[in-house]
């Protein structure tokens, strides 16, 4: 059954604290990325990646970092420059920039920093 | 990248038919129009893309006129669980190096 993957479904931490979460697909897709959510707004992109090794920033990459070391894997770390870093996070996928296939989403994180 | 705009709430009742119009003046020719439907705490799902005319799956239809500055999305005869957010996505991912913006999107509230 494929599909994207990410852990956990809820997270804690402390303020100043780094934070990597994961995100996993199976579906063979070249592309992946992250976007954020807040209360009643729409999606904003973080970062995103159309192959391995390789990754571009979207609209609200300053306090994150990311990396694509395999296909199937594109962690996406908070760090502690994050200024308001709780949020609803959402990874996504498609086949990449050979067509036109939506976008398929995990069931996202929802980090919450205190 | 096409700017879209939707009306950002609205309210319908079970069993009836409803129609989200989503505005996107300045698609470029390669552009598809794509709607995701979104329930809380979950990631978007597909619902139905086009690039022209119309389009139906099981689950919704598209309109789209000639000049595809506009588009709507027609839910047939809504049930509670429709309540949702539904969000417009203009552009294709090969001709914007995979670089995707979503609008706010439209709350529907079904009511009994």
């Amino acid at each position: 059954d494929g599909g994207i993957t990410q852990s956990p479904k809820y997270l804690f931490r402390k303020e100043g604290q780094n934070v990597t979460l994961s995100c996993e697909q199976n579906l063979n897709h070249d592309a992946m990325y992250w976007y954020r959510q807040d209360p009643g707004q729409g999606l904003r992109l973080i970062y995103y990646s159309q192959i391995v090794n390789d990754f571009q920033k979207g609209d609200i990459a300053e306090g994150y970092s990311v990396s694509r070391e395999k296909k199937e894997s594109f962690p996406l770390t908070v760090t502690s420059a994050q200024k308001n870093p709780t949020a609803f996070y959402l990874c996504a996928s498609s086949p990449g920039p050979r067509g036109n296939s939506p976008l398929h989403f995990g069931n996202g994180t929802r980090l919450t920093v205190t | 990248l096409a700017k879209t705009t939707q009306p950002i709430s609205m309210d319908s009742y079970e069993g009836q038919e409803v129609n989200i119009t989503c505005s996107h003046n300045n698609i470029a020719t390669n552009d598809y129009i794509t709607w995701y439907q979104q329930f809380p705490s979950q990631g978007p799902r597909f619902i139905i893309q086009g690039y022209k005319t119309k389009v139906t799956n099981e689950v919704a239809s598209l309109f789209i006129p000639a000049d595809r500055k506009s588009s709507t999305l027609s839910l047939p005869r809504v049930s509670l669980s429709d309540t949702a957010v539904y969000y417009c996505l203009v552009g294709a991912v090969y001709n914007q190096g995979g670089k995707l913006i979503f609008g706010q999107g439209t709350e529907l509230s079904v009511k009994p």
